[in-house]
């Protein structure tokens, strides 16, 4: 296995378009987090999953974001009508379980809203 | 809500010298995780060291070690003989230890600590 692997690493967008990203986690790990990091600050939890079921949505995610996890692999998040605001680095984790366990990141997707 | 403050934006080290990250975290439970990421430019963040609060011991992995004061609400990481690798981001991370409402099995993280190693 490689690791945690987003797509794209890039995307810049027009304000008010859609945007999609993919998260393909480390294939046997049931647990999924998005995290969203700005310029000069830690990431920020967004959302989780544990195997296909979406646990836990931070007040962070607005009603444009959407995120799912089919079949429990691997998980894309969308946001609709893009706003300068959303431009960030969108990074994705999984792990085999919370607590202790260590959670593995991918290089994230960088979105850039012009 | 728990926080992660780390105090540092910017922190210096001659190579082959000890340095030390400060991390302080405000949190009501008392069982928790903290940890400590690593993030070099333009590649992922990996783990550095991790520690569960029940535990009195500090924990160490190799050239990495934290103080753990948990009745200060304190995880410092000292890295000793820094190498120009160690050149990165470094996050404070607090994970709480019961999964519940409220995004509690996410990492709450610090701003980070940008560490230099000057060779």
């Amino acid at each position: 296995d490689t690791g945690v692997s987003q797509n794209p690493r890039h995307k810049i967008t027009k304000r008010g378009q859609n945007v999609t990203f993919r998260c393909d986690p480390i294939s046997e790990h049931n647990r999924l987090y998005w995290y969203r990091q700005t310029l000069g600050q830690g990431p920020e939890f967004l959302t989780y999953f544990q195997n296909e079921a979406q646990l836990e949505k931070s007040r962070l995610l607005s009603d444009r974001f959407s995120a799912e996890r089919p079949k429990g692999s691997f998980s894309t998040l969308e946001i609709q009508r893009t706003e300068q605001g959303d431009s960030a680095m969108y990074l994705c984790a999984s792990s085999l379980a919370g607590g202790i366990t260590e959670a593995f990141f991918g290089q994230g997707t960088r979105l850039t809203v012009v | 809500a728990q926080t992660v403050t780390q105090s540092q934006p910017e922190m210096s080290v001659q190579e082959a010298e000890t340095v030390t990250l400060s991390c302080t975290y405000d949190t009501s439970e008392s069982d928790y995780y903290l940890f400590w990421y690593k993030q070099p430019p333009s590649r992922q963040m990996i783990l550095v060291i991790r520690q569960e609060a029940y535990k009195q011991q500090n924990a160490t992995e190799n050239r990495f070690s934290v103080n753990f004061q948990k009745a200060a609400k304190s995880f410092s990481l000292k890295i000793s003989d820094s190498q120009l690798g160690d050149a990165a981001m470094y996050f404070c991370a607090y994970r709480s230890a019961w999964a519940s409402g409220g995004g509690a099995d996410g990492l709450t993280f610090g701003k980070g600590t940008h560490l230099i190693i000057q060779p």
